[in-house]
């Protein structure tokens, strides 16, 4: 059974650059079937896809955040990664990773999430 | 961007009856589209993909219609552990994939 589960601070200061991990256990992550995804969610807030990786190297990013986007992959490691440059108080949200099938692009499992607020 | 609208922002109901939820593309996203259930402090679960068909270990009582722009989640029954958030996502005209504001169902 896949299980994804995010990793890093969760304090981050407004013009720095904010870094998270997930890493995958129970299914191979050069698997060629799956993306793997990152959404993130403000509190209150509704869902916000973020971006996603093939196991190549190849992503795909939202428009509205590309700018400032960085999703890597370290298949050795089984995990990929994302960075969002120069963060502010509207960055603040819990993030999520999860697997989406290529083709179809649900998502499904999704990690446990993690909070990440942006403040001084 | 494709936008997904979903309606009621809020849905009333008691346990036992039926609660019907839905979600509207602003543009065609054909069978496309997907269901999640989210509980508080959780992530979101899959419930439905294709429009139609139910994920793995979703009961029954969850059904999803429709194609197009218009789609429908129904809760045949709803069982106390039904009492969530639903968003509905369009994953046909991407990037950037799109979620919908949500529905909270909510004891009556």
């Amino acid at each position: 059974q896949v299980q994804l589960q995010e990793s890093g601070p969760g304090l981050v200061k407004p013009s720095q650059t904010l870094s998270l991990t997930c890493t995958v256990s129970g299914d191979s992550i050069s698997s060629d079937n799956y993306y793997w995804s990152w959404i993130r969610q403000p509190p209150g807030k509704g869902l916000e896809w973020i971006g996603y990786i093939y196991y190549s190297g190849t992503t795909y990013y939202n428009p509205s955040l590309k700018s400032r986007l960085a999703i890597s992959i370290d298949t050795s490691k089984n995990e990929f990664s994302l960075r969002v440059t120069s963060v502010t108080a509207a960055d603040t949200a819990v993030y999520f990773c999860a697997r989406s099938t290529l083709y179809q692009e649900r998502f499904d499992p999704w990690g446990q999430g993690t909070l990440v607020t942006v403040s001084s | 961007e494709t936008v997904m609208t979903q309606s009621p922002a809020t849905l009333s109901v008691s346990p036992g009856e039926r609660a019907t939820l839905s979600c509207r593309a602003s543009q065609t996203v054909y069978s496309n589209l997907a269901w999640y259930q989210q509980k508080p402090g959780q992530a979101p679960r899959l419930l439905i993909y294709g429009a139609s068909t139910r994920a793995t270990g979703i009961p029954a009582r969850f059904s999803g219609g429709g194609s197009g722009t218009e789609f429908t989640l129904t809760i045949s029954s709803l069982q106390s552990e039904d009492f969530a958030v639903y968003y509905c996502q369009q994953y046909s005209n991407w990037p950037p994939l799109t979620f919908g504001g949500g529905t909270k169902v909510e004891i009556k």
